[in-house]
């Protein structure tokens, strides 16, 4: 059982936009800040958001991150078909001074 | 660009020990905090434990306190992370991740961990 809730599936047809939850408390979300992160089929994850709505270079703006209370969520506009992957919510929980992940949601793009 | 390379993964029995090392380079290695984070065969990512950039700080899971050891040499850009009381359950991909942004940023290619008898 996660600290961090996510949906475990979302899906989405090509071009559409898709949002990503990420459920949290006052101990990690509600005090700090939040980190994206995208995995590809066998590969290492990715960073893709960082303070809650930060994108690093190279990471295209069709990526956006928002938070709000002890919640934050992932929205993916002009889906394609490579942007299926598994995706991450990350924090840092103040009361168990750990670095707490969401279960990870598997995007499909159909 | 920035490099990350672990090794030391392996087959090991319960009970057992393991050290893993990540070498570093493109970046300045003494300026970054830096985390191991694992990932089960086909589950979700896990964060194990991070570390200052001096080395005079660390935190670990509760699942891995008291049995994992994070350090880190900072003149051979190595981060290590020691493994002692080895479990099943720690059977893992291991990833050796820099911090930046205050965060997990740039991420290893991990090394796998079998612990079975």
């Amino acid at each position: 059982q996660s600290v961090l809730t996510q949906p475990p599936s979302a899906s989405g047809t090509p071009g559409q936009r898709v949002t990503i939850s990420c459920s949290g408390s006052s101990s990690n979300i509600g005090s700090n800040n939040v980190y994206w992160y995208q995995q590809l089929p066998g590969t290492a994850p990715k960073l893709l958001i960082y303070r809650n709505n930060q994108r690093p270079s190279g990471v295209p703006d069709r990526f956006s991150g928002s938070k709000s209370g002890t919640s934050a969520s992932l929205a993916i506009s002009g889906l394609r078909s490579e942007d299926e992957a598994d995706y991450y919510c990350a924090a840092w929980d103040d009361s168990l001074s750990a670095w707490v992940f969401g279960g990870g949601t598997k995007l499909t793009v159909l | 660009e920035v490099q990350l390379v672990e090794s030391g993964g392996g087959l090991v029995q319960p009970g057992g020990s393991l050290r893993l090392s990540c070498a570093a380079s493109g970046f300045t290695f003494s300026s970054y905090w830096m985390h191991w984070v694992r990932q089960a065969p086909g589950k979700g990512l896990v964060w194990v434990s991070h570390i200052k950039s001096d080395g005079s700080r660390t935190n670990y899971a509760d699942s891995v306190k008291g049995r994992f050891t994070i350090s880190r040499d900072n003149a051979k850009n190595t981060l290590y992370l020691q493994m002692n009381s080895l479990r099943a359950e720690d059977t893992a991909v291991y990833y050796c991740v820099r911090d930046r942004w205050s965060g997990p940023d740039s991420w290893g290619q991990g090394t796998l961990v079998t612990v079975s008898s």
